[in-house]
Order: C-alpha cells, then sequence, then structure tokens
C-alpha cells in the first residue's frame, strides 16, 4: 500500500511563476521527508529535505512545509526555471530504518 | 568518489533468462538500498542492507528475485528466471544516516527489458 501519495502526475507552470508541488503521507511514524529531483536516464539526486520537528525548510528557490496534523508536505519552487523540469518525488523515512518510501512523483514542465 | 555506481546500464535479455545486477555503493556507506521504477507503481524499495547484512527483504516481489552484499563496496540483485513483466528500470542507492538527515545517493540505474 501506498504510504506516500502525490496525486498530481503533471504540472505545468511557467517560468518565474511559482511551482507548489504536493505530498500526503499515511504512516505517523515518519520522522523524515525528502524531495528528488529526477531527468531522464538519470538517478534521483536529492534536492531538499526537512525533519519532523521543523515545519519549514529553505534553501535558496526551493522550500519544503510540512504540516504533520494534516500528514501533508509541499515543495515550493520560486522562480521556476526551464532547468526546473523534471519529475519530482517526495520521500519519508522513519528514524528506525532510514529506507526511503517513494511517492510515484511529478512531472514539472517550465515553460518559457 | 564517483558516486553509486551500477552496471550494465541496459540490459536486454529473453523471458527465461537469469539476469544480474550490480551496484558499487559509496566508499564509508553502511546502508545500501535496490529500488525498482515502474510507470504503475513509481519506486518501490525491493530490498535494503545495513553492513552488508539484509535488513528488509519483504519488497522483493518473489522468490525469483534475490540480492546479496558480499562485502561494503558490492551487490548484486539477480532475477532468475526473468519474466517480461520484470522490466523496469532498477536502481540502486547508498547512505550514511545521520540525526538529521536519511539523504540516499542513487546510481543512474539499469534499465532491464525481459523479451
Amino acid at each position: 500500500d501506498q504510504q506516500v501519495k502525490q496525486n498530481s502526475p503533471s504540472l505545468s507552470v511557467q517560468e518565474g511563476r511559482i511551482s507548489i508541488l504536493n505530498c500526503d503521507y499515511t504512516n505517523s511514524m515518519f520522522d523524515y521527508f525528502l524531495w528528488y529531483k529526477k531527468y531522464p536516464a538519470e538517478g534521483p539526486t536529492f534536492l531538499i529535505s526537512i525533519s519532523s520537528i521543523k515545519d519549514k525548510n529553505e534553501d535558496g528557490r526551493f522550500t519544503v512545509f510540512l504540516n504533520k496534523s494534516a500528514k501533508h508536505l509541499s515543495l515550493h519552487i520560486v522562480p521556476s526555471q526551464p532547468g526546473d523540469s523534471a519529475v519530482y518525488f517526495c520521500a519519508a523515512a522513519t528514524n528506525s530504518g532510514y529506507a526511503l518510501n517513494f511517492g510515484k512523483g511529478t512531472s514539472l514542465l517550465v515553460t518559457p | 568518489d564517483a558516486g553509486v555506481i551500477q552496471s550494465p546500464r541496459h540490459e536486454v535479455t529473453e523471458m527465461g533468462q537469469e539476469v544480474t545486477l550490480r551496484c558499487k555503493p559509496i566508499s564509508g556507506h553502511d546502508y545500501l538500498f535496490w529500488y525498482r521504477q515502474t510507470m504503475m507503481r513509481g519506486l518501490e524499495l525491493l530490498i535494503y542492507f545495513n553492513n552488508n547484512v539484509p535488513i528488509d527483504d519483504s519488497g522483493m516481489p518473489e522468490d525469483r528475485f534475490s540480492a546479496k552484499m558480499p562485502n561494503a563496496s558490492f551487490s548484486t540483485l539477480k532475477i532468475q528466471p526473468s519474466e517480461p513483466r520484470d522490466s523496469a528500470v532498477y536502481f540502486c542507492a547508498s547512505s550514511f544516516p545521520g540525526i538529521l538527515n536519511t539523504e540516499a545517493f542513487f546510481g543512474q540505474g539499469t534499465r532491464l527489458t525481459v523479451v
């Protein structure tokens, strides 16, 4: 059963605008949440993470927000650039196993 | 470090044949993961090791799949016999989790096609 869900398979955004990618999870034992970015024919690469003790983490144009009560997190990209076009995976892990549970991914297209 | 290295990058095999995928994790990483990516299921965890010991293999689809980690620098995922539904991209990843991060580093994947 999918414990991490990304309900939007795709998203299209204009360059310069904000991209918001959403993720929901069901396992309340998750302690760490990560976003990965994947280009075609490459492996996923780590983008940004957040611990369950925080509700926001920012790294340049990328910000992740965590709402534990709603079991929801989101990734904001501002401003979006064409090079951000990729598949974004949300992942979560507990502090006892470290194995990442991934969502199915959201394909982001940033148009000029 | 060159990162996680997987071989081969592409594999085409006939149904019923044995397939072996290989992975060299990043030196010093004590966790190694095997994932499979398909359109239907996304990225699913097959098995992971800690210090060369298998910790959780509940994601391995069936007995046709097996994985080994004979030492800290090498792991294999074997499918015997292979079936067309095994066609997917298989990723190996490694990590050295700390208190504040569980980031895993992925290889470039092996695209397996079983015909």
